[in-house]
């Protein structure tokens, strides 16, 4: 069954800690791209990444990390230095230079 | 860089109605502009997109639209039914280089009522 998947569906964690949100896909997708969502805010770039080792921060980077290690996978570590953590975090691949992009069914994220 | 201007923000309408919504974008050189729908819960899902290049794309119940000269382009889902009702996101990349990354309008909460 192809697609792009994220784990888990939910996720608490407590102030202060790091904590690591899994992306992998298996459509053979070079880009891939983490967005946040907020209510009323639309979806805001995180990271993206257009090929393996590689990757640019998008338009809210502060306080979060990435890596891109093999191709299928874009896992997203949120660090303390975050300030506002809590979100719906949707993780999306695309093949470079159509545009459409497929997203994963999100992790929603609370930390308390 | 691209900043994606999405309106109205609520859209309530009765069932069989039509319903439009609107995004202007600033970037010039941007030339692909997708629309989103997500369902409650559930994941964003490519419904229709445009490129710079037509004006209009049309199927079955929706279309796009795209004026270049204004940078804006519309939704317009005809007999609206209530399985419409969900948020719709229109998005735009960057026109310079050769990133895929989308830059999405704040979205748009449809309700039909039946």
């Amino acid at each position: 069954d192809g697609g792009i998947t994220q784990s888990p569906k939910y996720l608490f964690r407590k102030e202060g800690q790091n904590v690591t949100l899994s992306c992998e896909q298996n459509l053979n997708h070079d880009a891939m791209y983490w967005y946040r969502q907020d209510p009323g805010q639309g979806l805001r770039l995180i990271y993206y990444s257009q090929i393996v080792n590689d990757f640019q921060k998008g338009d809210i980077a502060e306080g979060y990390s990435v890596s891109r290690e093999k191709k299928e996978s874009f896992p997203l570590t949120v660090t303390s230095a975050q300030k506002n953590p809590t979100a719906f975090y949707l993780c999306a691949s695309s093949i470079l230079g159509t545009g459409e992009a497929f997203f994963g069914q999100g992790t929603r994220l609370t930390v308390v | 860089g691209e900043n994606v201007e999405q309106h109205p923000s609520t859209l309530s309408v009765q069932e069989g109605d039509s319903a439009v919504i609107k995004c202007t974008y600033s970037d010039s050189a941007s030339n692909y502009f997708p629309w989103y729908k997500q369902e409650l819960g559930k994941r964003p899902q490519l419904i229709i997109d445009i490129r710079s290049n037509v004006g209009e794309k049309k199927d079955q119940r929706i279309a796009v639209t795209l004026n270049k000269t204004a940078k804006h382009f519309s939704l317009h889902i005809t007999e609206t039914q209530p399985e419409d009702s969900a948020v719709y996101f229109c998005a735009a990349p960057p026109g310079t280089g050769a990133t895929n990354k989308l830059i999405f309008g704040t979205g748009t909460l449809l309700a039909v009522q039946p």
